[in-house]
């Protein structure tokens, strides 16, 4: 199994559709985790940390679930530069993140 | 530029070649991490380095692989003999250290390597 699982999709979607994408991680100590926008041929980029307590960020709101092992990114009101790969980052306990294989958006007209 | 810089972006190697790709972090960054990133898939972790360091090497697919950071700052991953499979973005990262797992890291635009 590995570290960090995400379902790929593709996730397609018309605009202004509200959108969840989970990721699960098999450590239980771990500790920080992230979700990293990559464009398509372009760098990951941070996107938002993920608190106990949930956060949110304009349109995009990110939780936790310790009990369950899993973290999620929730798009509300999806615009067509929401189209991306969203990848999921964990840092199992060490200083070095491990990046789920990413959830791919599109959004369409 | 501040962000973290790679050369050369786009290299085309002949099977059996070796490479090198550099990388220059954000000034002042501690942490540095090499990434190998294949189509359609999340990067995958190769080296990761606190200053000149080389912590973990766990990721390196085989002996081919080598990275260092001599002086803590820019650092250089070779690739011996390349091969087919080595086809594939190489990502840099590089993070500042507070002591505590989970800073936001910083990639640069990558080396995408392909080998003919």
């Amino acid at each position: 199994r590995k570290e960090v699982e995400q379902d790929p999709g593709p996730f397609n979607v018309p605009e202004g559709a509200t959108v969840a994408f989970n990721c699960t991680y098999s450590n239980s100590a771990s500790q920080s985790f992230f979700w990293y926008r990559q464009d398509c041929r372009k760098e990951p980029k941070l996107l938002m940390s993920v608190y106990s307590s949930g956060n949110e960020d304009g349109r995009f709101t990110a939780q936790l679930n310790r009990a369950s092992q899993y973290i999620s990114l929730l798009i509300r009101d999806s615009k067509l530069s929401d189209s991306a790969t969203y990848l999921c980052v964990v840092f199992g306990g060490s200083y070095i993140p491990t990046f789920g294989r990413g959830t791919s958006l599109i959004v369409h007209p | 530029g501040a962000g973290v810089s790679q050369s050369p972006r786009y290299k085309v190697a002949k099977r059996g070649q070796d490479v090198a790709l550099r990388c220059d972090p954000i000034s002042g960054h501690v942490s540095l991490f090499w990434y190998q990133q294949a189509l359609g898939q999340g990067p995958e972790f190769l080296t990761y380095f606190q200053n000149e360091a080389q912590l973990d090497k766990s990721g390196l697919p085989s002996d081919r692989f080598f990275a260092e950071r001599p002086e803590g700052s820019v650092s250089t991953l070779k690739i011996q003999r390349t091969q087919q499979e080595d086809s594939a973005v190489y990502l840099c990262a590089s993070s500042p250290f507070s002591g505590v797992p989970g800073n936001t890291i910083y990639f640069g635009e990558g080396s995408w390597l392909t080998v003919v």
